[in-house]
């Protein structure tokens, strides 16, 4: 089955303490993104990679970091989290940069306290 | 201004009533268009493309109106199962950017 899967999908963790959030699809699509989702604010797009060891910054990509070093993977990196990071994270993936459809990842609820 | 910007409703109506929102965008180059649906809690899902000529897909009908920069979605016969948001989606395509820019959405809530 084609899909986006993303891990974990609850999280709730402490200020400054490391974790990143995998995305990984089975479509071998080129271009993957992360959005986070906010109220009143909708999706804003923190980073995106158009092909393995490409990355550029989104909307929002302070504090974040991000890795494409294989096709199908592209984790999202929080340093060192703050409870203004604290979000509804959506990974998504498509054939090329915006013209094709996007398939979203469940979503991963993050709470850092 | 935003890039995109929609009314964020919420709609509220009646089975069976057609129902149609816009959606303005800022760039003028811009030049991918989207309807996603989102169900409540859940992940974003496509609901059609928007093409210079427009498009209609069963009950829903998206049109693209470049002169004064909007995108509109219009759904016939409403079922209660179109209670959802629906997010307008536009890809400047800028050269120096591949940034898929979402609106916040715009709620709506089908009553029996």
């Amino acid at each position: 089955e084609a899909q986006v899967t993303q891990n974990p999908r609850y999280l709730i963790t402490v200020t400054g303490k490391k974790l990143t959030v995998t995305c990984s699809q089975n479509m071998n699509h080129e271009y993957m993104s992360w959005y986070r989702q906010d109220p009143g604010l909708g999706l804003r797009q923190i980073y995106y990679s158009m092909n393995v060891e490409v990355t550029d910054k989104g909307d929002v990509p302070e504090g974040y970091k991000v890795s494409r070093k294989e096709k199908r993977n592209f984790p999202l990196i929080l340093e060192s989290p703050s409870p203004n990071q604290t979000s509804l994270y959506f990974c998504a993936s498509s054939w090329t940069e915006g013209t094709d459809t996007q398939y979203f990842g469940p979503g991963t609820r993050l709470t850092v306290l | 201004r935003k890039e995109v910007e929609q009314d964020p409703g919420p709609f509220n109506v009646p089975e069976g009533a057609t129902v149609a929102f816009n959606c303005t965008y800022s760039n003028s180059a811009s030049q991918s268009f989207f309807w996603y649906r989102q169900d409540c809690r859940k992940e974003p899902k496509l609901l059609m493309s928007v093409y210079s000529s427009g498009n209609e897909d069963g009950r829903f009908t998206a049109q693209l109106n470049r002169a004064s920069q909007y995108i509109s979605l219009l759904i016939r016969d409403s079922k209660l199962s179109d209670s959802a948001t629906y997010l307008c989606v536009v890809n400047p395509l800028d050269s120096s950017a591949s940034k898929i820019i979402f609106g916040s959405g715009t709620r709506l809530s089908i009553r029996p």
